[in-house]
């Protein structure tokens, strides 16, 4: 099945700095792909959907300026979480689409992130 | 909106038994709903997919129904085992590939 990464698993940074997370499409190019955060036994919430070549599209609440997304590839799309502070301490999960008939999400491992 | 509610949140059973985890969604306007375990401090690993043209998929012990006019999902997991133990989420898949997912229903089996 077509796989999923991510990296880091887990990173911890300090408040106010900023951290980036990867998430790539190891077997198949990811024309879509999702970030999505999960904060302790909650779901998962959509935070952005961003297009191979675009800019992301953000879900209502979350702040782009702080959020940054980029996916300037087909198997490369990065989170950038600017300026953290604590409460962004959470589960970030991305998820990659191929586009195909099927539409079916395939999903990265996750990181966590906490910040001091 | 989409709103996707999972019953029940937590559900405990001993091993052996036969379940059944119910989910529904508000619009029945979608692509395809798919169910998904997770492991505590994991990530999602996909159970089943069912397209909206379809009424059920099944997996190993994993059966997956949909009726989408009516809007509710069931995943029946056949013979539990402790292994089995996780949260399982439903999602629901709708316009642009987005999925809206549940709360999820938490699964203990207890040996």
């Amino acid at each position: 099945g077509a796989v999923v990464s991510q990296h880091p698993s887990r990173v911890i940074c300090k408040s106010g700095t900023s951290v980036k997370i990867e998430c790539r499409s190891l077997d198949f190019q990811a024309t879509t792909m999702f970030w999505y955060r999960q904060f302790p036994k909650q779901s998962l919430m959509l935070m952005a959907t961003s297009n191979e070549g675009s800019k992301a599209t953000y879900e209502q609440g979350v702040e782009k300026d702080k959020f940054l997304i980029n996916h300037a590839s087909l198997t490369l799309s990065t989170l950038t979480v600017t300026s953290a502070h604590p409460e962004d301490s959470s589960f970030y999960i991305c998820s990659a689409t191929s586009g195909s008939f099927s539409y079916e999400q395939y999903f990265g491992p996750g990181t966590r992130l906490t910040v001091t | 909106k989409q709103e996707v509610t999972q019953i029940p949140a937590a559900l405990s059973v001993p091993e052996g038994e036969n379940l059944v985890l119910n989910c529904s969604f508000t619009d029945s306007a979608i692509y395809n709903l798919q169910w998904f375990r997770q492991d505590p401090g994991k990530g999602l690993t996909s159970l089943l997919l069912i397209q909206s043209s379809q009424r059920e998929q099944t997996s190993g012990r994993l059966n997956a129904s949909l009726d989408k006019s009516s809007g509710r999902s069931t995943l029946y997991i056949a013979a539990s085992q402790p292994g089995d133990s996780a949260t399982y989420l439903c999602a629901v898949g709708g316009s642009g590939s987005r999925l809206t997912f549940g709360e999820g229903t938490q699964l203990t089996v207890n040996p």
